[in-house]
Order: C-alpha cells, then sequence, then structure tokens
C-alpha cells in the first residue's frame, strides 16, 4: 500500500513557466512533509519542507502547499530554470519520533527552452 | 562543510555473496538512515541509527542489517544477496534524530548478478 503517491511520473514545462508538482498521501498520521530534488548519479538534495501546521512555506523560487483535508500536497517552481529539470520526490514523516521518511515514487520534471 | 560520503560508489557482487557498504555522516551529525532506492518500489526507508542504537526499521528481512559506531558512522550489511537486492543504497545524515531533514549521500549503486 503507497501512503505517498506522486501520480505523474514525468511533466514537461517551458522555461520561464511555473512547474507544478503534485503529492497525495494516504496517512493522517505524517506530520512533516518534504521535497528533494534528484539528478542522476546522485542522492537527493533537501529543497523545501513544511510542517502540517502550515499550508505554505516559501523559500526563494520553491513554494510548497499543503492542504491537510484533501491529504495534497504541491511544490510550485516559479519560474522554471533549465536546471531544474531532475526527478523530485515528495516525503512524509509520522509523527511520534518514527524517522523513516516515507517517499513517493518521483516526478521526472523537463524543462524545455 | 563536507556532505554525506558513502563507499564504495559501485559493487558488483554474485548471488549468495554478502556485502557491507560504509557511510560517513555530514560532521556533527548524529542520526544515520539508510534507504534502498529500486525502480519498481522507488525509495524505501531500511533503518536508523542514533548513538550506535537502531531507533527505527523498516520492511526488509533480517538479511539486511547494519550498526553504527562512536564516530556516528554506519555500515550497512547485506548477507545472502539476491538478484533483487540490485539497487542504489542511500545514507542520510542529521542532526539528532528528532531532526525534520535529512540530507543524502550519492549512494551506493549495488549490483548482484
Amino acid at each position: 500500500d503507497q501512503q505517498v503517491k506522486q501520480n505523474s511520473p514525468s511533466l514537461s514545462v517551458q522555461e520561464g513557466r511555473i512547474s507544478i508538482l503534485n503529492c497525495d498521501y494516504t496517512n493522517s498520521m505524517f506530520d512533516y512533509f518534504l521535497w528533494y530534488k534528484k539528478y542522476p548519479a546522485e542522492g537527493p538534495t533537501f529543497l523545501i519542507s513544511i510542517s502540517s501546521i502550515k499550508d505554505k512555506n516559501e523559500d526563494g523560487r520553491f513554494t510548497v502547499f499543503l492542504n491537510k483535508s484533501a491529504k495534497h500536497l504541491s511544490l510550485h517552481i516559479v519560474p522554471s530554470q533549465p536546471g531544474d529539470s531532475a526527478v523530485y520526490f515528495c516525503a512524509a514523516r509520522l509523527g511520534g519520533g518514527a524517522d523513516g521518511l516515507t517517499f513517493g515514487k518521483g516526478t521526472h520534471l523537463i524543462i524545455q527552452p | 562543510k563536507a556532505g554525506v560520503t558513502q563507499t564504495p560508489r559501485y559493487l558488483i557482487k554474485t548471488r549468495g555473496q554478502q556485502v557491507t557498504l560504509s557511510c560517513s555522516p555530514i560532521s556533527g551529525h548524529r542520526s544515520v538512515s539508510w534507504y534502498q532506492q529500486t525502480p519498481g518500489q522507488g525509495l524505501q526507508f531500511l533503518f536508523e541509527y542514533f548513538s550506535e542504537t537502531q531507533r527505527n526499521k523498516g520492511n526488509f528481512p533480517g538479511r539486511f542489517s547494519g550498526r553504527q559506531f562512536s564516530n556516528s558512522g554506519s555500515e550497512m550489511n547485506v548477507s545472502t544477496l539476491e538478484l533483487g537486492d540490485s539497487a542504489l543504497y542511500l545514507c542520510a545524515s542529521k542532526v539528532l534524530a528528532g531532526d525534520d531533514t535529512q540530507y543524502f549521500g550519492p549512494g551506493t549503486r549495488l549490483t548482484v548478478l
């Protein structure tokens, strides 16, 4: 049973436009969410996170939105740049001290010139 | 500050053998987690160590084990290798067990023939 789902395996966006990556989760006990970016042959790089007590967190070109009632979060990248082309993973952490992250299967973002 | 390092980066083994992978966390980080990444299952949590003690364990068979040393470095061991163990093994560190954000190393690519 996949508790964190990224339903779009790939997404193609034109340079300069907004990229929106989506993530759905099923476990209401998740209390912290993270987005990681991964290039081939490298480990995931932390991008941005959000606590379940917030509905928005912004860091430069990256904004994460959390809709707890819908169990949905999204990552917005504005404006999209060629270097943003990578696989993006959504991850969630259970509250109560269980620290292993549960990851989605990733969305491959392709920024087209 | 140097990032998480993992050795070796690439490894080829045959079925039935055993393998040991190493991880050095970011200086000052005391928590180390291990993940397995495969195309079919995505990133899956193996286990987490803090202060030389295993705190959490994912849903993997007992052939997968690990340990942490007093300098916070960690090793994971897989015994009686199976073809399905071929994967990218990622190590992640954070300062304390209760911290929210993990920082990943580049991974060890294990191929089992």
